[in-house]
């Protein structure tokens, strides 16, 4: 069974403050590593797909990096919104195949 | 392009019944993969399906079960429920490999 961590389980911020967030996943047969925000009542919304180390990926005031060599990716949000409030997964996705292997996820509840 | 759409939206079952659930891929996505997720758990793999055949499955026992239609719809079939398949299952479809995967709205199974 393939163990992929996220930390922390739960954050509470003030609006405007930055946060991040990591995930572990095993750094042997390494193929992808997606991030997802999920909104309640919403489907999961893909935000990266990272592919090789040393990658940095942005979208607005979100960012990602990866370490395929020791298994850890961050998540980076600047300036947070009342709106980024949602739990961020990310998942793992091994050379074998299609199969994600998801964390159980940060959940972000920015305070405005 | 319309997104992945799943059918039904909510389901209440009772111990021993059987059960299926219905997931239409964004057209043109051929993989298409189902999540459980109970409370506490994370997403958990449960199988993909690629063209009409299952390419990967996860740790569940059989009374899980798929398929795959030429059109690309997939269904997932749940026999002899237990209390512990009261979930939120979730259907994604793909691209292809490495690519992010768009979720559906999932089911909420309720087995009383």
């Amino acid at each position: 069974i393939l163990n992929v961590e996220q930390s922390p389980q739960s954050l509470h911020v003030q609006e405007g403050d930055s946060t991040n967030f990591t995930c572990s996943f095993p750094s042997s047969n390494f193929y992808a590593l997606h991030w997802y925000r999920w909104e309640t009542a919403k489907s999961p919304e893909a935000l990266f797909v990272m592919t090789l180390n040393g990658d940095e990926k942005k979208k607005g005031r979100i960012s990602a990096t990866l370490n395929t060599k020791e298994g850890y990716s961050y998540l980076y949000i600047k300036g947070s919104q009342p709106e980024d409030s949602a739990t961020y997964l990310c998942a793992f996705q091994p050379n074998t195949g299609n199969q994600f292997y998801f964390g159980t996820g940060t959940s972000l509840t920015v305070i405005p | 392009k319309a997104g992945v759409t799943q059918t039904p939206r909510y389901l209440i079952k009772t111990r021993g019944q059987q059960v299926t659930l219905s997931c239409s891929p964004i057209s043109g996505h051929r993989s298409v993969s189902w999540y459980q997720q109970t409370p506490g758990q994370g997403l958990q793999f449960l199988f993909e399906y690629f063209s009409e055949t299952q390419r990967n499955k996860g740790n569940f026992p059989g009374r899980f079960s798929g398929r795959q239609f030429s059109n690309s719809r997939s269904e997932m079939n749940v026999s002899t429920l237990e209390l512990g398949d009261s979930a939120l299952y979730l259907c994604a479809s793909s691209p292809g490999q490495g690519r992010e995967q768009y979720f559906g709205p999932g089911t909420r199974l309720t087995v009383t």
